[in-house]
C-alpha cells in the first residue's frame, strides 16, 4: 500500500498565489522528498528533509515535516504557470527506497 | 549534475513481442537503480530495486520472469518486458542513486503502447 497521501488531490491558483500540498504518511521514516512531474515526464527532485529537521527552504519551495503528526507540507510562494504540474511526496524508510503518494495535481493559471 | 536517460522514450509494439528499454546515469555511478511504473493519472508503483552486479529485487506482485531486468554495469540498467501484452502498456520510470545519497535522480520515462 502506498505510503503518502497527499492533499488536495488537485489544487487550481491563479499565478502569484501561494500554493500549499500537504501529505501525510504512516510510519517511521528516515526522510521525505517532493517531487514534481510535468504531464508524460519523468520526475524532478525538488527538496528532501530528514526525519531531524522541521522545516526546509530552496528557493520559492518551502516544506515542514511534522513526525509527530507524521506530515508535511509544501508551500511554493508567488506560483507561476511553470509551476503547473503534479507533485508527489516520497517517503524513504530503508536504504533509498522510496514510496510514492498519489500526488497533487497544481493549475496555475496565468 | 545527476542526469538519468532512458531510451527509447515511447515504443508501440504487438503483443506478443519483448521490449526492452535502457536507463542510464550519464555523470554519475549508480550503486542502485529502481524501476517503476505509472497508470495514468496515478502514482508510481515500485516494480523492482536493481544494484550492480547483482540480481534484481521484485516487489511483491511483479513477475519476475515477464519484466527481465539486468544492472551489468555501475551506468546501465535495462528492463525487458517479455511477451508484451496490452495491459502492459504504462508509462515505465527508471532512477536512479549514487554512492552516499539518498535522492533518486528519476529517467524522462518511457511510453509502451501494447497493440
Amino acid at each position: 500500500s502506498q505510503q503518502g497521501e497527499e492533499d488536495p488531490q488537485a489544487l487550481s491558483i491563479q499565478e502569484g498565489e501561494n500554493a500549499t500540498m500537504n501529505c501525510s504518511y504512516k510510519t517511521s521514516i528516515n526522510n521525505l522528498q517532493w517531487y514534481r512531474q510535468n504531464s508524460g515526464r519523468g520526475l524532478v527532485h525538488l527538496i528532501l528533509i530528514r526525519s531531524n529537521e522541521r522545516e526546509k527552504h530552496s528557493g520559492r519551495l518551502r516544506v515542514t515535516l511534522d513526525t509527530s503528526k507524521k506530515s508535511s507540507s509544501l508551500l511554493i510562494t508567488a506560483s507561476r504557470a511553470a509551476d503547473t504540474a503534479s507533485y508527489f511526496c516520497a517517503t524513504g524508510s530503508g536504504y533509498s527506497t522510496l514510496t510514492f503518494g498519489k500526488g497533487t495535481m497544481l493549475l496555475v493559471s496565468p | 549534475g545527476a542526469v538519468v536517460s532512458q531510451h527509447p522514450s515511447w515504443v508501440i509494439c504487438k503483443s506478443g513481442t519483448s521490449v526492452k528499454i535502457e536507463c542510464r546515469s550519464l555523470d554519475f555511478q549508480a550503486t542502485t537503480m529502481f524501476w517503476y511504473r505509472q497508470f495514468p493519472k496515478q502514482s508510481l508503483m515500485l516494480m523492482a530495486t536493481s544494484n550492480e552486479g547483482s540480481k534484481a529485487t521484485y516487489e511483491q506482485g511483479v513477475e519476475k520472469d515477464k519484466f527481465l531486468i539486468n544492472h551489468a554495469s555501475l551506468t546501465l540498467s535495462t528492463l525487458t518486458v517479455t511477451s508484451a501484452h496490452p495491459e502492459d502498456s504504462s508509462f515505465y520510470i527508471c532512477s536512479a542513486v549514487g554512492q552516499s545519497t539518498e535522492t533518486q535522480y528519476f529517467g524522462p520515462g518511457t511510453r509502451l503502447l501494447v497493440l
